[in-house]
């Protein structure tokens, strides 16, 4: 059964980068059936999408984050890693991993799959 | 920028049936999904593209769309049920996910 492991820093400092990394196991990041993303959910709030990464290596991203973030593939790994530049006291949250399900070819489909989530709180 | 309004706030009694709604621009045009998230756990996708149901979800979880807006219906409703709902689709290749609905089971 694919599991998705989050990990990393849970405590970040004002104007640095944020950086996780999300291992899949009894599964492969490069399958084309599936897209990878992250998505944060500060305490008390509600689910924001972060952006994604194909099996082919393309990725998007939130346009509210685009200009901080950046996710990546390590097939060797077989893990996908995230990089959240300049945080604020904002980006404290609860960062998930999640499959996207390309179902039918309709991609990048349902998040059929999350991770436990890694807390990560922003203070100096 | 693209948004999916849901109520903050649904009661249901043990038993019955709670709908939530989900409404968004043009969402008629696209692919709506829904999640369930339980306190301190992660979400749990329970209806994908409209109307189809993940393997292992319970036949009581239903989805459905009129017009722009998007429907889960949760037929007798259990305690278990109680939980913060989240109806989510793609807008040019960007996710949105909805403003999340909480539902109590009283």
């Amino acid at each position: 059964q694919v599991q998705l492991q989050g990990s990393g820093p849970g405590l970040v400092k004002p104007s640095e980068t944020l950086s996780l990394t999300c291992t899949v196991s009894s599964g492969s990041v490069s399958s084309d059936t599936y897209y990878w993303s992250w998505v944060r959910q500060p305490p008390g709030k509600g689910l924001e999408w972060i952006g994604y990464i194909s099996y082919s290596g393309g990725s998007n991203y939130n346009p509210s984050l685009m200009s901080r973030v950046t996710i990546s593939v390590d097939t060797s790994k077989n893990q996908l890693s995230l990089r959240l530049s300049s945080v604020t006291a904002a980006d404290t949250a609860l960062y998930y991993c999640a499959r996207n399900h390309c179902i039918g070819g309709s991609c990048p489909g349902a998040f059929d799959l999350w991770g436990q989530g890694t807390m990560v709180t922003v203070s100096s | 920028s693209y948004e999916l309004i849901q109520p903050p706030s649904v009661s249901v009694s043990p038993g019955q049936t709670a709908n939530i709604t989900c409404s968004g621009r043009k969402l008629r045009e696209k692919y709506a999904c829904w999640y369930q998230q339980k306190p301190g756990q992660s979400p749990v996708l329970v209806i994908y593209q409209d109307n189809k149901r993940p393997s292992g979800i319970p036949e009581r979880f239903s989805g459905s769309k009129s017009g722009s807006t998007a429907i889960l219906t949760i037929s007798g409703t259990q305690a278990m049920d109680e939980a913060d709902y989240y109806c989510q689709a793609w807008d040019r290749s960007t996710a949105v996910f909805g403003t999340g609905t909480k539902v109590t089971v009283l």
